[in-house]
């Protein structure tokens, strides 16, 4: 398996563009995160899905975030208008089963909005 | 919130084991303690996971005190290729978040 694709590996955008970040989780795993990672803040769970339903979005900072996960093999991340603390590395995992131990990140997306 | 404490950053020659100590004071009965790290510009890594008994695979050992309130990572030759964040974490009880905290940055050094 090629493990979890994230794309666009970079993406550099102006203050109020629309930013989608998308994610292919490994075959076969049923659970997909979204994590968020700056110096200032650390590794942040911002959303999680199982079986394509969304479980937990309390970390979503606002409304202008919003993920998708239209099936077991594509997810999307997208901000909406983008602003420049927005800027930051975005993870994307998976796993397989209840309460599985692993978790596989992708390489992340680095975000930046001018 | 994170529920560990680790200290910030330590050093350790090439060859020799590196232990990273965790705090989980909060701990409780069920839940799972799990070691993942984080090697520059890449997506952090699963390392050991571990409940009550100590644990050993391929990459690591994970030692557990008796009474689940810390625990120590043991890389047992450290390499180069060592150097990265390690992040302890406590998995919340009944989901599948891992809430990391700030890790240990680990240098290991020629």
């Amino acid at each position: 398996d090629a493990g979890v694709i994230q794309s666009p590996r970079h993406e550099v955008t102006e203050m109020g563009q629309e930013v989608t970040l998308r994610c292919k989780p490994i075959s076969g795993h049923d659970y997909l995160f979204w994590y968020r990672q700056t110096m200032m803040r650390g590794l942040e769970l911002l959303i999680y899905f199982n079986n394509n339903v969304p479980i937990d979005d309390s970390g979503m900072p606002e409304d202008r975030f919003s993920a998708k996960m239209p099936n077991a093999s594509f997810s999307t991340l997208k901000i909406q208008p983008s602003e420049p603390r927005d800027s930051a590395v975005y993870f994307c995992a998976s796993s397989q089963g209840v309460f599985s131990y692993e978790q596989y990140f992708g390489p992340g997306t680095r975000l930046t909005v001018t | 919130d994170a529920k560990t404490t680790q200290p910030p950053s330590m050093d350790c020659a090439e060859g020799r084991a590196a232990n990273l100590p965790c705090n989980h004071s909060t701990i409780s009965g069920n839940e799972y303690v799990y070691w993942y790290r984080q090697i520059h510009s890449q997506g952090p890594q699963y390392i050991i996971h571990g409940l009550k008994n100590n644990e050993t695979n391929e990459m690591a050992s994970l030692i557990i005190t008796e009474d689940r309130k810390s625990s120590t990572l043991i890389l047992p030759h450290a390499t180069l290729r060592d150097t990265a964040v390690y992040y302890c974490i406590v998995r919340v009880r009944n989901t599948d978040k891992l809430i990391f905290g700030t890790g240990t940055r680990l240098q290991v050094f020629p």
